[in-house]
């Protein structure tokens, strides 16, 4: 069974500080590696990572995946209130696209 | 790009009573959507997977006479919540993805279900 596991679950800092939330992962027919963005609603879209040690960079966000240990860390620099919201890492396999979504990291940014 | 709608956006209903829940992709097809529920301060549960002109792969645990899904063309999924219970007030989320050959998904905003 597919399983992707989230650390920490919750974490609150202050702005301006750095954060690194962390996604592990076991999966059959890996195929990629995603980061969204929950705040009041629905998930947004964050990155895709398929390929081990390329970094995926928008604004003060980035991502890495290492496909060897089987994780991938979101980077958020100079945080903001507005990124205080929910993070939630999935994992796709080739079978029927479906994707295994981890329990999430709470980050709550303080002004 | 990659816009999914839902509607309602909220609904209250009687117990016992039949709600339906439309998702739209706006600007693209979706030959594949997922219908997930989501509980407070919990992560997405996936409920189905939906496939267009074809029957719903249900997760384990979901009752497939209960939540029907009917995914009639590549722009709209619904999902139909039949004599709906208390225990059925929930976030349900959808989401539609463009292609086989990826797993991106775009959520649509959710629909807040609350069964009196």
């Amino acid at each position: 069974e597919d399983k992707v596991v989230q650390s920490p679950l919750s974490l609150v800092v202050h702005e301006g500080d750095t954060v690194t939330l962390n996604c592990s992962y076991e999966v059959t027919n890996f195929r990629s590696l995603l980061w969204y963005k929950q705040e009041k609603k629905a998930p947004t879209f964050l990155f895709m990572l398929t390929s081990s040690g390329i970094e995926k960079k928008s604004g003060r966000l980035s991502s890495i995946l290492d496909k060897k240990e089987l994780f991938s860390i979101l980077n958020i620099t100079a945080t903001q209130t507005g990124d205080s919201a929910i993070y939630l890492c999935a994992v796709g396999n080739t079978n029927a696209g479906k994707s295994t979504f981890g329990d999430g990291t709470t980050l709550t940014v303080k002004p | 790009g990659a816009v999914v709608s839902q509607h309602p956006s909220r609904v209250i209903c009687k117990s016992g009573t039949s709600v339906k829940i439309e998702c739209r992709s706006l600007d693209f097809q979706a030959t594949t959507m997922f219908w997930y529920r989501q509980f407070p301060k919990q992560s997405l549960m996936l409920m189905a997977t939906s496939n267009e002109g074809s029957k719903a792969t249900y997760e384990q645990g979901v009752e497939k006479d209960k939540f029907l899904i009917n995914h009639a063309s590549l722009t709209l999924s619904t999902l139909t919540v039949t004599s709906a219970h208390p225990e059925d007030s929930s976030f349900y989320i959808c989401s539609a993805q463009p292609g086989e050959a990826t797993n991106t998904q775009y959520f649509g905003p959710g629909t807040r279900l609350t069964v009196l």
